[in-house]
């Protein structure tokens, strides 16, 4: 079975600094997905960024990239420019490889804090 | 684009009750799935649905059960409720077929089990 470690339970980080969250995820597969969803306060699960296991350049969405290593198993997301609309609960999960969404397995999350 | 929408917002019921959950997916998508989100916690499994059955199930007991209708919406039914159910239940939408295997996420649904 696959699980996915999120080791730093809150961080904060000071307004337009930049930051990075670290996961680490344990798997059999070859190919897989990953990805790092946002839950603000008001509890809707937001994605943030999607990274495929094939594709060797790492994903970045505007200030949001991600520093993936799969031979590490290794999947950390930077939030470059932080925003006070970061602030939220960050979950890294994993995606195994079966054709047509696989289940989602989640991290334990990490609690992210924008400083004004 | 209508998003992934869930009902109620919030629920109180009492030990040996039971529940029922529903969720509408977000538009083009056909498969649901639900996963349960206690206090602190990442979301866990439940299963998913898709063509109105059962495609996978995570590490739950029978007393969780569900349904998808042919426009696609689902409901989870939970029996017996445990003070241990308490918890946000989200569904989550994707399209089986499609390349990005993205799941959208609803707002939740906030269950107490007094």
């Amino acid at each position: 079975a696959q699980t996915v470690t999120q080791s730093q339970p809150e961080m904060s980080v000071q307004e337009a600094e930049t930051v990075t969250l670290s996961c680490t995820y344990d798997t059999s597969e070859n190919n897989y997905y990953l990805f790092w969803y946002k839950q603000p306060p008001s509890r809707q699960m937001i994605l943030v960024i999607r990274q495929e296991a094939y594709k060797q350049q790492n994903a970045t969405e505007n200030r949001f990239s991600v520093n993936f290593q799969k031979a590490a198993k290794s999947f950390s997301l930077k939030i470059s420019d932080s925003q006070l609309g970061d602030t939220a609960m960050y979950f890294c999960a994993f995606m195994g490889p079966n054709f047509g969404n696989e289940k989602l397995t989640f991290g334990t999350g990490t609690r992210l804090t924008i400083i004004p | 684009d209508a998003g992934v929408t869930q009902s109620p917002t919030h629920l109180i019921k009492t030990r040996g009750q039971q529940v029922t959950l529903r969720c509408s997916p977000k538009s083009g998508h056909d498969t649901v799935s639900w996963y349960q989100q206690a206090l602190g916690q990442g979301p866990q499994f439940i299963f998913q649905y898709y063509e109105e059955e059962e495609r996978q199930r995570g590490n739950f007991p029978d007393r969780f059960s569900g349904h998808q209708f042919p426009n696609y919406s689902s409901e989870l039914n939970v029996n017996a409720l445990l003070l241990g159910d308490s918890a946000l239940y989200l569904c989550a939408s994707s399209l089986l077929e499609a390349a990005t295997d993205t799941q959208y996420f609803g707002p939740g649904t906030r269950l107490t089990v007094l």
